[in-house]
């Protein structure tokens, strides 16, 4: 089955505490990127990534890291999360890019306290 | 920049009734144009794409979608709504000159029995 999956879907962790949420996708795809969604702002692009080896901030990059040594994975780093970081944040992969359906992930729920 | 708007924030439509969400991006290029649907806790969930020829798409729970060039509009429509309907609704662009999407701030949809 195709899918994107991420974990942890649920996370509380405290301010200033390295964490690491991993993604991973089953089908190939050489577009992956990391999205928070917060109340009256949709989704918001993180970082992007073209393929191995290949990233680039989205909108809204600061305080997060990412890398891509594997096309199947695609993890997302907070060195030192804050509070304005809780958030809900959703991976997804898509073939090539911008000119393809993407796929998401069900989300990872993360709160910092 | 580009951006896109779903100018309504919440609607309430009666069991049976029709729908029509709204959408209108701002991108100077060709765009690729998606409805997403999130459910109560779930992902997001495909429910129908623009990429070329007809203006006019159908998706999956039958919904369909029009592009309006003109209007730069993708404004989404059911004739009769179902109770299984409610859920937030998201737009999005696929930039292709950027590689890069983006998403309007959602319209939850409730719907009454």
């Amino acid at each position: 089955e195709a899918q994107v999956t991420q974990n942890p879907r649920y996370l509380i962790t405290v301010t200033g505490k390295k964490l690491t949420v991993t993604c991973s996708q089953n089908m190939n795809h050489e577009y992956m990127s990391w999205y928070r969604q917060d109340p009256g702002l949709g989704l918001r692009q993180i970082y992007y990534s073209m393929n191995v080896e290949v990233t680039d901030k989205g909108d809204v990059p600061e305080g997060y890291k990412v890398s891509r040594k594997e096309k199947r994975n695609f993890p997302l780093i907070l060195e030192s999360p804050s509070p304005n970081q809780t958030s809900l944040y959703f991976c997804a992969s898509s073939l090539k890019g911008a000119g393809n359906t993407i796929y998401f992930g069900e989300g990872s729920w993360l709160t910092v306290v | 920049a580009q951006s896109v708007t779903q100018p309504d924030i919440h609607i309430t439509v009666s069991e049976g009734a029709s729908l029509e969400l709204r959408c209108n991006y701002s991108y100077g290029a060709t765009p690729y144009l998606f409805w997403y649907v999130q459910s109560p806790g779930q992902g997001l969930q495909l429910l129908l794409k623009y990429f070329s020829g007809d203006t006019l798409v159908q998706g999956i729970k039958g919904f369909e979608a029009e592009f309006k060039r003109s209007q730069s509009s993708f404004n989404l429509r059911k004739p009769s709504v179902h109770w299984s309907d409610a859920a937030e609704y998201f737009c999005a662009v696929g930039a292709l000159d950027f590689n890069k999407f983006y998403f309007g701030s959602g319209t939850k949809l409730n719907v009454k029995p």
